[in-house]
């Protein structure tokens, strides 16, 4: 039972080039969250879904996109990565109104 | 807008001693839930105990209780008997009850036991 898992773990990118992170979960839950965390900062919600084919913004959503075109997946991406964007990336999932629980987090560097 | 706030930064408390982390926390939703999350050095997200807005008795799993003060927007850990292990950042955070459940986070106080 995996749980939620996040790919990559670590990466390293230029100003300017994009990526995409994959989130995956495989407890069939209904929401799914993408938070970064920085020093001093808490964890801060990007985007997240309530459904398949569903995304909202959060509190931080510029520079970002996701998409949820399966249940189980929710795809985080940055078209153009900036210094700023660097910090740890966490993935969550919940049932709605129960605990949600995270994948081990992405550890972003920007360039 | 839900709002959490953590004011202690850092805490140190002697090993098998009790300690109290506080959140104080904003919500105009008449229904939500509260979280704690453990975050040791190694990174990953561990939740330790939820309480909802509605429940009438403090939650309590193991070592951890949460003191709940609805009136006074409280929602203070209470830790017994401190291990070791328990050195870590602890964030609470705060999940409304509407259609999109969203989840705010406080800043976390980082916690040192003290052999």
């Amino acid at each position: 039972n995996a749980g939620v898992t996040q790919t990559p773990k670590f990466r390293v990118l230029k100003t300017g080039q994009s990526m995409t992170l994959l989130c995956a979960q495989d407890m069939n839950h209904e929401y799914m969250y993408w938070y970064r965390q920085d020093p001093g900062m808490g964890l801060r919600l990007i985007h997240y879904s309530v459904g398949e084919g569903t995304t909202a913004k959060g509190e931080v959503p510029d520079g970002y996109n996701v998409s949820r075109l399966k249940k189980q997946n929710f795809l985080l991406g940055l078209e153009s990565a900036a210094p700023s964007q660097t910090s740890v990336y966490f993935c969550a999932s919940s049932q709605p109104l129960l605990t949600q629980y995270f994948g081990p987090g992405t550890r972003l560097t920007v360039l | 807008a839900q709002k959490i706030t953590q004011t202690q930064p850092g805490m140190f408390v002697q090993e098998k001693e009790a300690v109290t982390l506080d959140c104080t926390y904003d919500t105009s939703d008449p229904s939500y839930g509260l979280f704690w999350y453990k975050q040791p050095s190694s990174g990953e997200m561990i939740f330790l105990i939820y309480q909802g807005s509605y429940d009438q008795q403090n939650a309590t799993e193991g070592r951890y209780s949460l003191n709940f003060q609805k009136a006074r927007k409280s929602a203070n850990l209470v830790i017994s008997a401190s291990q070791l292990g328990d050195s870590a950042m602890y964030f609470c955070a705060i999940k409304n009850s509407g259609g999109y459940q969203k989840v705010t986070f406080g800043t976390g106080t980082k916690l040192q036991v003290i052999p």
